[in-house]
């Protein structure tokens, strides 16, 4: 337990669907992330919250829409995805969104399969 | 730009040591995370280094030169456990406003008896 829950745990969805992804940390860090992880790839981040306000959107199709309503809990939510999104997607919160050293709590992530 | 090189996959033996590398290539440096995944897990935080030098933790090590852009994980007196996926990541230059980290591929290590 790394005190970032994140729900559920698997999701298939067809490409019209609309579905969202939770992540919540019990840690009472100021930020929060979304990071994509496919097969035989390196983790990506997609985006990065500091005291709810985005800090960071690395270049991320328009179809995946977080929110973040307050400190400890983050949404990524999904609409009209395609195959090649099927993924694992990891949450993870720090202490702070910048800094030196800042060591990230990852959760269990999402396993996405679009059909 | 950002580069980050670790082997694929190893294989070591329930008892051994195994050393796991990453090299990288990035405009500048803040620091180097290893982090150990299970399958179906998150993955958990496992070192940092910023310095030149050894950081020892119980059976894992960690070791960074920053002039060779180099670094490596060494596992000690293997345990079937320890089969899991390894990952790399570093921090690029300070200056964002984002703890951004580039992370490498991953290492899968199977610990066979």
């Amino acid at each position: 337990e790394t005190g970032v829950t994140q729900t559920p745990r698997h999701l298939v969805m067809g490409m019209t669907n609309k579905k969202s992804l939770k992540c919540e940390q019990h840690l009472g860090h100021n930020a929060m992330y979304w990071y994509k992880q496919s097969a035989k790839k390196p983790l990506e981040l997609m985006f990065v919250y500091s005291l709810e306000e985005r800090v960071e959107n690395n270049s991320v199709p328009s179809r995946f829409s977080p929110e973040c309503p307050n400190s400890s809990h983050l949404f990524l939510h999904l609409h009209t995805l395609q195959p090649e999104d099927s993924a694992l997607y990891l949450c993870a919160s720090s202490q702070d969104s910048s800094g030196r050293y800042n060591e990230q709590f990852f959760g269990p992530g999402t396993r996405l399969t679009v059909l | 730009g950002q580069n980050i090189d670790q082997p694929t996959e190893m294989t070591a033996t329930e008892g051994a040591i195994v050393q796991i590398n990453c090299t990288y290539q990035t405009s500048g440096f803040n620091g180097l995370f290893w982090y150990q995944q299970h399958a179906g897990e998150a993955p958990t935080f496992l070192s940092y280094n910023v310095l030149d030098g050894l950081e020892e933790k119980g059976r894992f090590s960690s070791f960074l030169s920053r002039s060779k852009g180099y670094s490596y994980l060494l596992l000690k007196e293997l345990q079937m456990k320890d089969s899991a996926s390894y990952l790399c990541a570093v921090i690029p230059p300070y200056g964002g406003a984002t703890n951004k980290l580039i992370f490498g591929t991953g290492t899968l290590l199977a610990v066979q008896p």
